[in-house]
């Protein structure tokens, strides 16, 4: 079975400086996809970037970019210029590509504060 | 604009209760799915769907049953409700393949049962 580890249950950052947010997986597959979602206070989960593991190259969007090790299972999200709007729980999560109904195994979150 | 809606934001139930949870999205997704939500386990597959009246256990299906009758509604069932299902309960949909789609999500449900 799949299994996604964020270590860092908490983290801290100052307005306007960067972050990167660990994450962890274990899997057999070598096709699969992996998502960061963010989750305000708000509740609604929303997704902010995904990568395909066949790609060698780092996913970005904005101020969000990812760093895909695919030897080593990692993939940290890092947000750059950090913006009061980005505080929220992130959660790293695994999705593989065979079996295309499948759900997404989903790391237990980091709770992201932005310290104004 | 996409849309996954849950019946209730708030709900409480008595023990023993059956309770019935409410998704419906407007996409035309073929996949559908269901996740408890609890602090410090963040989320973790009950059921989905990826047809009408087709269904598959999640992670933890234990206690729970779906229902999806139509390709835009799936509805959770506790068929006899207890404490230790008090949690936040998130409805998700995907289109249908083997593509990097996201799955957009409910505004979820909070269930305290009693």
């Amino acid at each position: 079975a799949q299994t996604v580890t964020q270590s860092q249950p908490e983290m801290s950052v100052q307005e306007a400086e960067t972050v990167t947010l660990s994450c962890t997986y274990d899997t057999s597959e070598s096709d699969y996809y992996l998502f960061w979602y963010k989750q305000p206070p708000s509740r609604q989960m929303i997704l902010v970037i995904r990568q395909e593991a066949y790609k060698q190259q780092n996913a970005t969007e904005n101020r969000f970019s990812v760093n895909f090790q695919k030897a080593a299972k990692s993939f940290s999200l890092k947000i750059s210029d950090s913006q009061l709007g980005d505080a929220a729980m992130y959660f790293c999560a695994y999705r593989r590509m065979r079996g295309g109904a499948d759900g997404l195994t989903f790391g237990k979150g980091t709770h992201l504060i932005i310290q104004p | 604009d996409v849309k996954v809606t849950q019946s209730s934001r708030y709900l409480v139930k008595r023990t023993g209760e059956k309770v019935f949870l409410e998704c419906v999205q407007d996409m035309d997704h073929e996949n559908m799915f269901w996740y408890r939500q609890d602090p410090g386990l963040g989320l973790r597959l009950i059921y989905f769907s990826y047809d009408v009246k087709m269904k598959e256990k999640g992670d933890i299906p234990e206690g729970y049953s779906v229902s999806r009758e139509k390709k835009e509604r799936f509805s959770l069932i506790l068929e006899s409700a207890s404490t230790n299902q008090t949690s936040m309960y998130l409805c998700a949909s995907r289109r249908g393949g083997e593509s990097a789609d996201t799955q957009y999500f409910g505004p979820g449900t909070r269930l305290t049962v009693l």
